[in-house]
């Protein structure tokens, strides 16, 4: 049962450009949301975060949505740049889950030249 | 250290032996995860460390899978007579509080 679902395995955009990474969840108790960017042979670090009481948060060059009646959010990066280059996961908690995070499958985001 | 280590970075065995791994938190972080990657999929929760409270251990797959945390810092993860399935990135991170995890590079896990 995967409640956090990420369908696009894999995305390329060019330099520039704007990223969107997509994420949908199915549990209706999730309140807060986060984006990690992974490299390879790394851990996952932590890129920017909503609570569901906002709709919009941003952080520079990245910006997370979230659309609660839909369970969908959204990063969007702008303007994309190789080192944007990795995988984002999203990944989603409740409160009262004791910080534990249920994340998505990954994206693969590929910036080009 | 500055970061959260884990040991060793790649380990291989045989099916039915038993493998420890590693992680060192970021000194002063209260808690502690444990997930696993496998491949093609998300992170997966295994057991969740807080202070001096019982552990979280709802996302053990099985009881072959254990882990323990002394003395509130040092992690180790124990799988006995592991499987193939067992094959994954397994991740600790720590935390001082709330959501703010910083995740080590990962033991990758392969049973062969």
């Amino acid at each position: 049962d995967q409640q956090v679902k990420q369908n696009s395995p894999s995305l390329s955009v060019q330099e520039g450009r704007i990223s969107i990474l997509n994420c949908d969840y199915t549990n209706s108790m999730f309140d807060y949301f986060l984006w990690y960017k992974k490299y390879p042979a790394e851990g996952p670090t932590f890129l920017i975060s909503i609570s569901s009481i906002k709709d919009k948060n941003e952080d520079g060059r990245f910006t997370v949505f979230l659309n609660k009646s839909a369970k969908h959010l959204s990063l969007h990066i702008v303007p994309s740049q190789p080192g944007d280059s990795a995988v984002y996961f999203c990944a989603a908690s409740a409160t009262g889950g004791g910080n534990k995070l249920t994340f998505g499958t990954g994206t693969q985001l590929k910036v080009e030249l | 250290g500055a970061g959260v280590s884990q040991s060793p970075s790649n380990k291989v065995t045989e099916k039915g032996k038993d493998v420890e791994l590693r992680c060192d938190p970021i000194s002063g972080h209260t808690a502690l995860y444990w997930y696993r990657q496998s491949l093609g999929q998300g992170l997966e929760f295994l057991i969740y460390f807080q202070g001096n409270s019982a552990p979280d251990k709802s996302g053990l797959p099985s009881d072959r899978f254990s882990a323990e945390r002394t003395g509130g810092s040092v992690s180790t993860l124990t799988i006995q007579r592991t499987q193939q399935e067992d094959s994954a990135v397994y991740l600790c991170a720590s935390s001082p509080r709330g959501y703010g995890y910083t995740f080590g590079s990962g033991t990758r896990l392969t049973v062969v």
